[in-house]
């Protein structure tokens, strides 16, 4: 158990559906990150949150959006799902932003 | 852009064999380097790091090797085991708002045959 929570494990939906990734980060971790994983691809950097606020923002979609939670759980929100975002999506935490990331287990969605 | 360029690919060793992963990066600011190593269907997991004031490092079979000067630094797997079969990610970061995350290459697909 790396400390850092990911619900649920495993997503179904349809396409045109919405969900949302929750994410509770190591304690005392202040940052928070979530990473797209495809297929064989690699660690595709979505967005990140410090301590309730926006930090960083990668390729991620208008379609997701994100939020840091007073209590520093943090949402992932995915709407008008198209296959191609079938995925695992990973969020780290850290103490220091950048600095000794650890990873949840992943929740993987399939968009049927 | 690509801030973290890691080769190869895939990488194939016989079981006893020493496993090399390389990776360069371009921005000098960046001041941590780990490697994280990802079982499928698993979070990647932090197997070893190096700050740039050092050329190596090493925890048990696994060493960093790091080049300042050439802006490289490698991942060198001692006596390959096929337990060691995972993909390999390293990552590059550094002070600064800009900098204040993690940036990964692309990964490395290592199986060890027996």
């Amino acid at each position: 158990d790396s400390g850092v929570t990911q619900t649920p494990k495993h997503l179904i939906t349809a396409t045109g559906q919405r969900v949302t990734l929750r994410c509770s980060p190591r304690s005392g971790d202040l940052s928070v990150y979530w990473y797209q994983q495809s297929l064989d691809q690699g660690l595709q950097f979505l967005i990140q949150y410090y301590n309730g606020e926006e930090r960083a923002k990668g390729n991620i979609l208008e379609r997701f959006s994100a939020q840091q939670f007073p209590d520093l759980h943090s949402e992932l929100n995915l709407s008008s799902l198209e296959l191609g975002d079938s995925a695992l999506y990973f969020c780290a935490s850290s103490v220091v932003p950048g600095y000794g990331y650890t990873f949840g287990s992943g929740t993987r969605l399939t968009v049927v | 852009q690509q801030q973290v360029k890691q080769s190869p690919q895939s990488l194939i060793v016989q079981k006893g064999g020493i496993s090399i992963i390389n990776c360069a990066y371009e921005n000098t600011a960046f001041d941590y380097f780990p490697w994280y190593q990802q079982f499928p269907g698993k979070g990647p997991a932090l197997l070893i790091a190096i700050r740039p004031d050092v050329s190596e490092k090493k925890e048990g079979r696994f060493t960093i090797s790091f080049n300042k000067s050439a802006k490289q630094f490698s991942l060198h797997i001692m006596d390959s085991q096929p337990g060691d079969s995972a993909t390999y990610f390293c990552a590059a970061s550094g002070r600064g708002s800009t900098l204040g995350r993690l940036y990964f290459g692309r990964g490395t697909q290592l199986t060890v045959w027996p």
